[in-house]
């Protein structure tokens, strides 16, 4: 059963590079992974998805070691309006039947 | 676009009453979600769906119902609410899994069980 754990909380200061990193042990291999952003009252919304190596879009970057059982999602230059709460998410189950199944989260404070 | 559309968006229920929550999507995907999520805490996957006629449990589906019967519509039923079932509630599609599985979620239903 994949399962993943990231870290509760985190803080950082506008400017900053942000690195929130997941552990998922037991992905199995046609799982990928993905990583969604969480405002207050509302869904959540994807950021970036990738199965390995490293995977860049014009919001963030997703790092994906070989053995694949962890995963770090780096924000660049973040400010106050990326406060929010971020889930790495990845597949479970069978081939072509995906059950996501949402972590605890990180819930990132931004400050000026 | 609408994307995914829920009704309604806030409910009060009393304890024992029945409700459906209705969720649709018109971007003819194939997978859809219902999650919950309490104050301050992570979203839990109530029932899914991999098309029409086809539903599985997620992780706490006990006390909720859904059914499958277009692509379009994926309606939650809570048949004796409890106040343990107050949260928000969310649901979400995607065309697949994997490289495709993007879940485009609906802007939620609070409902609050007295």
């Amino acid at each position: 059963l994949a399962k993943t754990t990231q870290p509760i909380s985190m803080d950082s200061y506008e400017g900053q590079e942000v690195n929130i990193t997941c552990s998922h042990n037991n992905i199995a291999t046609n799982d990928y992974i993905t990583w969604y952003q969480q405002f207050p009252s509302q869904g959540p919304r994807f950021i970036i998805q990738g199965y390995k190596t490293k995977v860049t879009n014009e919001v963030a970057s997703l790092f994906i070691p070989a053995d694949r059982k962890s995963s770090t999602l780096s924000l660049p230059r973040v400010s106050l309006s990326d406060t929010a709460v971020y889930y790495c998410l990845v597949g479970e189950g069978n081939t072509g039947f995906q059950k996501l199944v949402f972590g605890t989260g990180t819930r990132l404070l931004v400050s000026p | 676009n609408a994307g995914v559309t829920q009704t309604p968006k806030f409910r009060i229920l009393k304890i024992g009453q029945s409700m459906t929550l209705q969720c649709a999507q018109d971007m003819n995907h194939n997978y859809m979600y219902w999650y919950r999520q309490d104050p301050g805490m992570g979203l839990k996957l109530i029932y899914y769906s991999v098309g029409a006629g086809i539903t599985d449990k997620g992780e706490v589906p006990n006390g909720y119902n859904v059914s499958r019967s277009t692509t379009e519509d994926f309606p939650l039923r809570l048949e004796l609410a409890a106040p343990s079932q107050t949260s928000v509630y969310f649901c979400a599609s995607s065309y697949g899994t994997g490289v495709t599985g993007e879940l485009f979620f609906g802007e939620g239903s609070r409902l609050t069980v007295l």
